[in-house]
């Protein structure tokens, strides 16, 4: 089973501000099958990014991904107030598994 | 597109069982997977399983194994997920979503809250 490990729990920033977000896998994954979701309170999740670095229909080009293997990140580059929320990353390899989060807030 | 409207919140006793429907539309159902999460209050996103339209294969998450029955209806593109011996700790919202090798989950249901308690 893979486990997803989340990095840092919390983000504080500024508008403007980047924010780079972290997740790690226990092994690698196949094909890059990373995704990442934003959630926000009294929502479903939506999804961002998938295969690692491919953005979701309608998602901002400040959102992108990057990484492989075992190592992914999220990238906004210019934090906007509606950015505060959950975000998840989610492997969806051989099965799924989600990250624990990481909390985006913005001063 | 793609959209998934699921039935309404639900209140159940410990060691009842509860359905929970995943209606879909506009897309072919039979083409993707429907996966089911929940989320516990003020807790993250927990992955259920999967299930196939298209031939009824399902993958269910080891700690749920036994409990959970994942079934689709192809003639009303409706996929259910259904969760017995319920207990308090199975208070969440589930939620329904789209699921493909490629694109993963890019569409969800709206949620429903499930509510277990005596």
């Amino acid at each position: 089973e893979i486990v997803l490990t989340q990095s840092p729990g919390t983000l504080s920033l500024s508008p403007g501000e980047r924010a780079t977000l972290s997740c790690r896998a226990s092994q690698s994954l196949s094909s890059s099958s990373l995704a990442w979701y934003q959630q926000k309170p009294g929502q479903a999740p939506r999804l961002l990014i998938y295969v690692a670095s491919s953005r979701a229909t309608g998602i901002p080009d400040r959102f992108s991904g990057s990484g492989s293997g075992t190592e992914f990140t999220l990238t906004i580059s210019r934090l906007e107030p509606e950015d505060s929320a959950l975000y998840y990353c989610q492997q969806y390899g051989t099965s799924r598994a989600f990250g624990q989060g990481t909390k985006v807030e913005i001063k | 597109q793609g959209q998934l409207v699921q039935s309404g919140g639900e209140v159940k006793k410990p060691g009842a069982s509860v359905k929970v429907s995943c209606k879909a539309s506009g897309y072919p159902f039979n083409s993707y997977g429907v996966s089911w999460v929940r989320q516990a209050p003020g807790r993250g996103l927990e992955w259920m399983g999967w299930i196939s339209p298209y031939n009824g294969n399902t993958k269910y998450a080891q700690i749920f194994q036994g409990r959970v029955t994942m079934t689709t209806d192809t003639s009303t593109t409706t996929a259910y997920m259904e969760l017995r011996s319920l207990r308090s700790d199975d208070t969440a919202v589930y939620y329904c979503a789209r699921d493909s090798p490629r694109k993963a989950m890019d569409a969800w249901g709206q949620g429903t809250t499930v509510t277990v308690f005596s």
